[in-house]
């Protein structure tokens, strides 16, 4: 009974391709987020969506493309993938917006470009 | 720019005995404090947090303690369990801003039988 789920878990691509992850939850949240976790460990916050809106978007390139079609899934599109797009991409939801809400993570997605 | 420091890439800790993790802030805005276990091929998971108008809170085995002129945070965990054994990561956010959540680079915790 997977709360926040991504798909796939792994993806091997080659430099240029356009790719996407997925991301659903089913805990009823209005907001979600995309985390990127880079070879130096570090957690950082791409995107925000709050009931299909973008609330957060980071200095993030233009080729990384957020899609909400509904508040319960939030994909990731990349587009002309680099080599420095390698990292693990992590999914989370929170009840609302603003406030103390807890972030529930999925369990990450390894993108690898070769 | 690290606004969140976790200086100790790793820790081992006997089982039974207290865990100490200590996390660095810079940012005078952050006022709302959270750790995060992750296990490997898992996402991270919520463990506690505080918020700067305490200095403690506490949940089972699991103490957060604040010292805001310090601008640190730690975790304890008393008495360790093998099944601790994990990544742990201090993430802070500003009060009343947006939900972003700015993470520490994690610490390891390994807790031996």
């Amino acid at each position: 009974d997977t709360a926040v789920s991504q798909t796939p878990k792994y993806l091997v691509t080659q430099m240029g391709n356009d790719k996407s992850i997925k991301c659903e939850q089913n805990l009823g949240h209005d907001t979600m987020y995309w985390y990127k976790q880079d070879s130096k460990k570090f957690l950082k916050i791409m995107f925000s969506y709050n009931n299909k809106e973008l609330i957060i978007n980071e200095t993030v390139p233009n080729r990384f493309s957020p899609k909400s079609p509904d508040k319960a899934h939030l994909n990731l599109h990349i587009n002309s993938l680099e080599l420095g797009d390698s990292a693990v991409y992590f999914c989370a939801s929170s009840p609302i917006a603003g406030g103390r809400n807890t972030q529930y993570f999925g369990p990450g997605t390894r993108l690898t470009v070769l | 720019d690290q606004q969140v420091k976790q200086n100790s890439p790793s820790l081992s800790v006997q089982e039974g005995r207290i865990s100490i993790l200590n996390c660095d802030y810079t940012n005078s805005m952050f006022d709302y404090f959270l750790w995060y276990k992750k296990y490997p091929a898992e996402g991270p998971t919520f463990l506690i947090s505080i918020s700067s108008i305490k200095d403690k809170n506490e949940d089972g085995r699991f103490t957060v303690f604040l010292n805001k002129s310090a601008k640190h945070l730690s975790l304890h965990i008393v008495p360790s369990q093998p099944g601790d054994s994990a990544v742990y990561f201090c993430a802070a956010r500003v009060e009343g801003g947006s939900e972003k959540l700015v993470f520490g680079k994690g610490t390891k915790l390994t807790v031996n039988p």
